[in-house]
């Protein structure tokens, strides 16, 4: 447990309304990243952060935006949901990148 | 583009030596192995990582041949709670991306 903590962990939209996850930690680490899983694709990688206001897009990032004001809270927002984002969402930290990432419990959202 | 490969599937006695296999022929000189498992609707949870000397922690052992094509995830006494889906990711140590494959779906059995 690397005190990370998603909120909300369930969550279920309409189709063309925004959403907003949060992920949260306690222990100050630079770099926080955002997956989604998908059965027949494993975990891809959506954006990343390397410290506060830095952020950058992963393999699958069109359709999602992030921000990261504070140290401790990376968030990703859907502008205008779509079916095809319904996901288990994962946010993950590393000390220096490179290293070991370790993974919040995630969110499922249905996005209807 | 998958840098490794892994089988599907295996089963495995409670209380035995689980060996995962994964093939990583085509890994460079500065890329690592790391290894994580996914118990259902969890998180991924980081095992073991190494470059090219076995390495053992609490959780598990790290195998890797001397041409570094291979390497073997060893759980050396296996319980139901290890049933999961193991990956084995090859990445380079300033890489900030995991790519995770399909894995291997190990079921522990009692």
């Amino acid at each position: 447990d690397a005190g990370i903590t998603q909120s909300p962990r369930h969550k279920v939209t309409e189709t063309g309304t925004p959403v907003t996850l949060r992920c949260h930690q306690t222990e100050n680490h630079r770099y926080m990243y955002w997956y989604r899983q998908d059965p027949g694709h494993g975990l891809r990688l959506i954006h990343y952060s390397y410290g506060v206001k830095d952020t950058d897009k992963g393999e699958v990032s069109d359709g999602y935006s992030v921000s990261r004001s504070k140290t401790e809270d990376f968030l990703l927002t859907l502008e205008s949901a779509t079916s095809s984002q319904t996901s288990v969402y994962f946010c993950a930290i590393s000390v220096p990148a490179g290293t070991e990432q370790y993974f919040g419990p995630g969110t499922r959202l249905t996005v209807t | 583009d998958a840098k490794t490969t892994q089988p599907p599937s295996m089963d495995c006695a409670e209380g035995r030596a689980a060996n995962l296999p994964c093939n990583h022929s085509t890994i460079s000189g500065n890329e690592y192995v790391y290894w994580y498992r996914q118990i259902h609707s969890q998180g991924p949870q980081y095992i073991i990582h190494g470059l090219k000397n076995n390495e053992t922690n609490e959780m598990a052992s790290l195998i890797i041949t001397e041409d570094r094509k291979s390497s073997t995830l060893i759980l050396p006494h296996a319980t139901l709670r290890d049933t999961a889906v193991y990956y084995c990711i090859v990445r380079a140590f300033n890489d900030y991306k995991l790519s995770f494959g399909a894995g291997t779906t190990v079921t522990v059995r009692a």
